[in-house]
């Protein structure tokens, strides 16, 4: 089957670094993608990683492991406008995505 | 932005009658999409759209149907609303099958 996780929620301090980890079991694999959401929005991407290793864009940087079914997405120099949901989904062998409850993520001054 | 509209963005019905929600887009992406998001669930595949005319259903189609006429718009159907159907409802376009999607703004639906 296919299922894919990632904490409920995190707290983190403004200025601070926070990893929001993500796990996926697969039959197929076709790439996995962040989204930020903030309440009551729609989501918007954020990132896709489909090779292993770290995507690195400005705060924002997302690693791939596909041997492990691992991501994570690193968020730097925390904003008090970071503060959101944390969404990831997997692209399976049909390119369906399959996402993760999300992670709330609160900053705290 | 992406151009990605749906309609209408709230909307309170009762049960028993059908609704259609509308997602209307302006970039010619080809593939559709509606999803569900409830709490502690992620996003949920009711249907989905891969031309005009060109659908199939997801993982939570029981209870919906879609029609694609033209490749600008996507229509959900609640066939009788149920009180379980109260969520929020996202669109979502792809332009190739492996790329990102972008979302509309959502229609919270009510159902009492």
């Amino acid at each position: 089957g296919q299922n894919i996780d990632q904490p409920t929620e995190m707290t983190a301090t403004e200025g601070a670094i926070v990893q929001i980890n993500c796990t996926y079991q697969t039959s197929g694999f076709n790439g996995l993608f962040w989204y930020q959401q903030h309440a009551g929005e729609a989501p918007t991407f954020l990132s896709y990683n489909v090779l292993d290793g770290l995507e690195e864009k400005g705060r924002f940087s997302s690693f791939l492991s596909r041997s492990k079914g691992y991501s994570y997405l690193l968020l730097k120099e925390l904003q008090m406008k970071d503060s959101a949901s944390y969404l990831c989904a997997h692209m399976d062998s049909n390119y369906q995505l399959i996402w993760g409850a999300g992670t709330k993520l609160i900053i705290k001054p | 932005d992406a151009g990605i509209t749906q309609s209408p963005r709230h909307k309170v019905t009762e049960t028993g009658t059908p609704v259609t929600l509308r997602c209307h887009q302006t970039e010619n992406h080809r593939y559709m999409y509606w999803y569900r998001q409830d709490p502690g669930h992620g996003l949920r595949l009711i249907h989905y759209s891969y031309g005009v005319k060109d659908t199939d259903k997801g993982e939570v189609s029981d209870g919906y149907s879609v029609s694609r006429s033209k490749t600008e718009d996507f229509l959900l159907t609640l066939e009788s609303a149920t009180s379980s159907q109260t969520s929020v409802y996202f669109c979502a376009i792809r332009d190739t099958a492996n790329t990102e999607a972008f979302f509309g703004q959502g229609t919270r639906l009510t159902v009492v």
